[in-house]
C-alpha cells in the first residue's frame, strides 16, 4: 500500500559495525523488490534489487534478505562508513504494477 | 544505469503561478514515471508518461493541475499549475532500467510555492 508517516524511523550506527534495515512490504503478490538509498538532496539510488523466487542476495557491502511467509524484506549494510548516512526506502512491485514505496529509514553513522 | 538531468533542480515559485519541469536521459526509455515527495515523507507516483500516448495519472492527480509532456523517448516535462503552498515538495523523474523491472531516478527538483 502507499507509505503514510511524517518522522521516519531512525537508526544509529556505529562506523564500522553492521546496519540491518527492515522493512514489511504490504502485497503477498508482489514479486519484485527493491533498496533505494537517498542523500540529502539528492534522488534515490538503486542499491540492489531481489525477486520473489530468491530469499537472499549480495552485492558489494550489502545483502538484501526476503522472507516471504512474514512479508518481510531487510538489507544488511556491512562495515559501515559515513557516506552510508542517508535515508533508505524498499520499495515493491507486482508484474508490471507500479512500484510502491515504503516510508523509509533513516540510518545515521556515528564516527 | 541511465544518466537523467531535471531542469530546474530547485526554484521558488508564487501560488497561482505554473513551473514546467524538465527531465532529459542520457538514453532512449520505454517507460519515464514523475514522482513527488513531500518533506520528509516518502515517494508517491503522480503519472506514467509513454511517448506517443497520454499519461496515466495515479489516483489524486489530475492532468489539468499535472499535465505532462512525453515528445520523445529522451525527454519528458512535467507541469505544476496553478500553486498552492501545498504544492511545495520535490518533484522526481523516474526511468525504467531497460533490463529487468530496475528503476533509475533523477535528482529531483525541489519546488518551493510562497
Amino acid at each position: 500500500g502507499e507509505s503514510v508517516g511524517l518522522h521516519l524511523p531512525t537508526l544509529s550506527v556505529q562506523e564500522g559495525d553492521n546496519s540491518i534495515i527492515n522493512c514489511a512490504y504490504s502485497n503477498s503478490a508482489s514479486d519484485y523488490f527493491i533498496w533505494y538509498k537517498q542523500e540529502s538532496g539528492k534522488g534515490p539510488q538503486f542499491i540492489i534489487d531481489i525477486r520473489s523466487n530468491m530469499d537472499k542476495r549480495q552485492g558489494q557491502r550489502v545483502t538484501v534478505l526476503l522472507n516471504k511467509t512474514v512479508k518481510h524484506l531487510s538489507l544488511q549494510i556491512a562495515a559501515t562508513q559515513p557516506g552510508d548516512s542517508a535515508v533508505y526506502f524498499c520499495a515493491e512491485k507486482r508484474g508490471n504494477e507500479k512500484l510502491t514505496f515504503g516510508t523509509g529509514t533513516r540510518l545515521t553513522i556515528i564516527p | 544505469s541511465a544518466v537523467i538531468s531535471q531542469k530546474p533542480s530547485r526554484d521558488i515559485c508564487q501560488r497561482g503561478t505554473s513551473l514546467t519541469i524538465q527531465c532529459q536521459v542520457d538514453s532512449q526509455v520505454t517507460m519515464m514515471f514523475w514522482y513527488r515527495q513531500q518533506p520528509g515523507q516518502s515517494l508517491t507516483l503522480i503519472a506514467t508518461a509513454n511517448q506517443g500516448s497520454e499519461a496515466t495519472y495515479e489516483s489524486g492527480f489530475v492532468i489539468d493541475k499535472f499535465p505532462i509532456s512525453r515528445p520523445n523517448l529522451t525527454f519528458s516535462t512535467l507541469t505544476v499549475s496553478n500553486m498552492s503552498p501545498e504544492d511545495s515538495s520535490i518533484y522526481l523523474c523516474s526511468v525504467d532500467g531497460g533490463r529487468l523491472d530496475e528503476q533509475y531516478f533523477g535528482p529531483g527538483t525541489r519546488l518551493t510555492v510562497t
